[in-house]
């Protein structure tokens, strides 16, 4: 079936980039998404991108998706302690939208002063 | 707009009750859905609904069930409530083009002892 798999964890110091990976196996995803998840809150997208591009920039945010090796990142600039939570990737389910996403576990950024 | 709101917040059960999560959204969106996020998993997808009158299962249906009577409610009944199905539900709502953002609601967190 369909898996998305992140790694868990990322430290990094402030104002240093982040980068969060995500593989996935469903190559006929049509949409990838990144969302975010602040304590106690449920989750909110933050960007996504469309499987026939390659790169997508929303300020201080790059989603690089790599369909051949079905890997997709997110590159947060300039990082800042307000950045600290959880970030999940997600895909559409096959070739259409019905709204179906397949999420990964979630990474913890830890962003330290 | 109220977005997707849910009830209630909290909820204890023991082990075989029944009880029903509420989920309402004001946005007018076709699609909904159900999910179950789990220490160390991301979310997933219980049951969706594409319309009103139209629900399909997820990932992890059993020991569930939902109806969409009205394009604004989408309930999640639990019939016999097990320990396995302590977790935090979240439910989400959306246009039904591919690109559309999910919008979740606040998330219930439910223990079944």
């Amino acid at each position: 079936g369909e898996d998305v798999e992140q790694s868990l964890f990322l430290s990094v110091r402030e104002g240093d980039s982040s980068v969060i990976n995500c593989t996935y196996t469903d190559s006929s995803s049509t949409y990838l998404y990144w969302y975010k998840q602040e304590p106690g809150a449920g989750l909110q997208l933050l960007t996504y991108i469309f499987s026939n591009m390659d790169m997508k920039q929303d300020q201080r945010l790059t989603v690089l998706l790599n369909k051949k090796d079905k890997h997709l990142s997110l590159r947060i600039a300039d990082t800042q302690t307000g950045d600290s939570t959880i970030y999940f990737c997600a895909e559409t389910h096959g070739s259409s939208n019905t709204g179906k996403l397949i999420f990964g576990q979630g990474t913890t950024l830890q962003v330290k002063p | 707009n109220a977005g997707v709101t849910q009830t209630p917040k909290f909820q204890v059960l023991k082990t075989g009750q029944s009880m029903t999560l509420q989920c309402a959204q004001d946005m007018n969106h076709e699609y909904m859905s159900w999910y179950r996020q789990d220490p160390g998993m991301g979310l997933r997808l219980i049951h969706y609904s594409v319309g009103a009158g139209i629900t399909d299962q997820g990932e992890v249906p059993n020991g569930y069930n939902v109806s969409r009577s009205t394009t604004e409610d989408f309930p999640l009944r639990l019939l016999s409530a097990a320990p396995s199905q302590t977790s935090v539900y979240f439910c989400a709502s959306s246009y039904t083009n591919p690109n559309n953002e999910q919008f979740f609601g606040p998330g219930t967190r439910l223990t079944v002892l």
